[in-house]
């Protein structure tokens, strides 16, 4: 089946640094989407790409839709400690619209 | 601004057991899902919702659950008899579903142990 792999695997970075993470996937979607997982929590959507090439913004982040519209990347700028979580990347799949999933990449900030 | 709710928040229940996981979808929103999530693994999809049937079901999703849309405003799971690898984060998820809008949000989950 289709499969989203995601790297890094976790991230320890300082407070202040910029962050870069990526989803690359051997099948193609029409859509990518960007998560954010708190312990226990659900997750919050914090960007959506709908075309290839495609660079969108939400404050401090910034992703892309890969021109192969197989990959995409997170950039987070200037890190913050309530950056920390785990962020996930999903693929739009098929008419029905069920998400596939990355296995998350961990993200931890020291002050 | 509109979020889905779940209930209840923690679910312990015995194997064998029948357990019906609660969800209010966002009100205007057409598409259900329901995902689940073993501890410290990826998010699965387990089944989707549109028009008061099944739209698309993973192999995960077998004879053991359905999901039901009892009113306007309920999107339930039901596991008829529990396993203990049924164990996990169970998702609730909607999406408004009209023009080019594919952006799914989810609710806060529903940890079911089961013991």
């Amino acid at each position: 089946g289709q499969q989203l792999n995601q790297s890094p695997q976790s991230m320890f970075i300082q407070e202040g640094e910029d962050v870069s993470m990526n989803c690359t996937s051997s099948s193609i979607f029409n859509t990518w989407l960007w998560y954010k997982q708190d312990p226990g929590e659900g997750p919050v959507l914090l960007i959506a790409l709908y075309k290839a090439g495609e660079l969108t913004s939400n404050g401090r982040l910034t992703a892309q839709f890969g021109i192969t519209r197989k990959d995409s990347f997170l950039n987070i700028s200037a890190s913050i400690p309530s950056d920390v979580g785990i962020y996930f990347c999903a693929g739009f799949s098929g008419n029905t619209g069920k998400l596939i999933f990355g296995q998350g990449t961990t993200l931890q900030v020291k002050p | 601004e509109p979020e889905v709710t779940q209930t209840p928040s923690h679910q312990v229940t015995q194997m064998g057991q029948e357990v019906i996981l609660r969800c209010v979808p966002i009100s205007n929103h057409l598409y259900f899902y329901w995902y689940r999530q073993i501890l410290g693994q990826k998010v699965e999809f387990l089944v989707s919702f549109y028009n008061n049937e099944i739209s698309e079901k993973s192999e995960i999703f077998d004879d053991q659950f359905s999901v039901e849309r009892p009113d306007g405003s309920n999107f339930t799971l039901k596991i008829r008899s529990t396993k203990l690898e049924d164990s996990a984060m169970y998702f609730c998820a909607s999406r408004l579903g009209v023009g080019q809008s594919y952006e799914q949000y989810f609710g806060p989950g529903t940890r079911l142990t089961v013991t």
